[in-house]
């Protein structure tokens, strides 16, 4: 199985705030790396696949990017509604895998 | 707008077999890939396995010998049996649609969960 190492696992950040999330693959994977925001209760919500295209309707602070074992997701300014718990998964083969997560708190 | 709406038992005993069903309202069906997922509570998402009305199922090693998923092309659902079921499989279960570029070829590689259900909670105890 192809392993997703997020880091970090929790971090504080206030409104404004620029925050970066790095997920790294246990081998090459291309781009085919996807990201999502769940909030507590609700199921996922896609907000980036293929590395760094944005899902219809999601806001345009969220970006990705990387290739290969390295990715990033930002949020240039965090907002209220941001947050959530935040998990990466590739696509390249199955099974599919996903990241830990990363819960993103108010400072 | 295509919807997901998910329907099941939800209090199983060790022993027993989860039945789930997922309806889709909305969308082409018969042409698109359908998903499960599990998150126990409080931890991760961990994939199930997926099926296309048209190609084999792809299941989670670890549960294959447990799992089965169906499709129903007539009442655009879908369906996951888990047997022998344990404390282990108490998690909430989503169906979601998965996404992609070459799905129509077969190639499942690039591609993504753009819809997911709501969730149900399915807690195995004694």
């Amino acid at each position: 199985d192809i392993q997703m190492t997020q880091s970090p696992s929790s971090l504080s950040a206030s409104v404004g705030d620029r925050v970066t999330i790095t997920c790294r693959a246990s081998q090459s994977i291309n781009s085919y790396l996807n990201w999502y925001q769940q909030k507590p209760g609700k199921a996922p919500k896609l907000l980036i696949y293929t590395a760094s295209t944005l899902q219809s309707g999601v806001p345009s602070r969220f970006s990705g990017s990387g290739s290969g074992t390295d990715f990033t997701l930002t949020i240039s300014s965090l907002q209220t509604e941001d947050f959530a718990t935040y998990y990466c998964q590739q696509s390249y083969g199955t099974p599919r895998t996903f990241g830990q997560g990363t819960k993103v708190e108010i400072k | 707008q295509v919807q997901l709406q998910q329907g099941g038992a939800g209090l199983l005993k060790p022993s027993e077999t989860l039945s789930l069903t997922c309806v889709v309202y909305g969308g082409s069906f018969s042409d698109d890939y359908w998903s499960w997922i599990r998150q126990p509570l409080g931890k991760g998402l961990e994939w199930i396995g997926e099926i296309n009305h048209s190609r084999s199922p792809n299941y989670r090693p670890s549960l294959k010998s447990r799992l089965t998923m169906s499709i129903d092309t007539s009442k655009n659902q879908f369906s996951l049996r888990l047997t022998s079921v344990t404390a282990a499989d108490t998690a909430v279960y989503y169906c979601a649609r998965l996404l992609g570029p070459h799905l129509a070829r077969g190639v499942t590689r690039e591609s993504w969960f753009d819809l997911w259900g709501p969730g149900t909670l399915v807690t195995v105890s004694s």
